[in-house]
């Protein structure tokens, strides 16, 4: 089955740096990865998605990039704020399967 | 008007009870799910149904059963709890129409004594 790594595990930034969190999936034919956001206490929350036929997907501050070669995903998130301090979650899916998580990042951002 | 709603919230039991926890989307999807969340804050997938039909079962002990009187409910029934059974469950729909992402409920804390 699919299996999901995400690094680092914890991540702290300066209130305007850039923050970067990767992943890699070992099935190949997975073919939807998204991201959640989890803040204290709450459920985790879609915030940015990308599908195998796109390399690259941008909303505003964050954006995910996706080599399926390589099997690497990553997302970006520029110009961060306190309120971006959260844990996030990436995952990947195949077709007929469920969302298989990475065991999250947990971001603070400082100001 | 929550779109997948789960209780209770909060759960406290002592060992070897047995509990239910219930969950209800009124998003029209074909597919709900439960996760377990850890103490360390891992998101694991234990089963999933679509359209009443179990799809996906991992390595769950036979204690957790799941059950889907119809598409919009999907229930967890946990027999024996044991410590390890401590998490926060969460439970999460998808459909064809959204794209298939997820949408989780608001989780239920499960605390056992």
């Amino acid at each position: 089955g699919e299996n999901v790594e995400q690094h680092p595990s914890t991540l702290s930034v300066q209130e305007g740096d850039s923050a970067v969190i990767k992943c890699t999936y070992s099935d190949s034919a997975s073919n939807y990865f998204p991201w959640y956001k989890q803040e204290l206490g709450k459920r985790p929350q879609l915030i940015i998605d990308i599908r195998s036929n796109v390399g690259e997907k941008k909303d505003q501050r964050i954006a995910v990039t996706l080599n399926k070669t390589a099997k690497h995903f990553s997302l970006h998130i520029t110009e961060t704020q306190p309120e971006d301090s959260a844990v996030y979650f990436c995952a990947a899916r195949g077709p007929g399967t469920a969302l298989i998580f990475g065991k999250g990042t947990t971001l603070s951002v400082s100001s | 008007d929550t779109a997948v709603s789960q209780t209770p919230k909060y759960l406290v039991t002592q060992m070897g009870n047995d509990k239910s926890i219930k969950c209800e989307q009124n998003l029209g999807h074909d597919t709900m799910y439960w996760y377990k969340q850890d103490s360390k804050k891992f998101l694991k997938i234990m089963f999933s149904y679509n359209n009443k039909e179990l799809i996906i079962n991992e390595t769950v002990p036979n204690r957790f059963s799941p059950k889907s009187p119809d598409k919009a409910h999907l229930n967890l029934h946990i027999n024996s709890l044991e410590l390890g059974d401590s998490a926060v469950y969460f439970c999460a729909s998808s459909g064809r129409e959204f794209g298939e992402k997820l949408f989780f409920g608001s989780g239920t804390q499960l605390s056992v004594l």
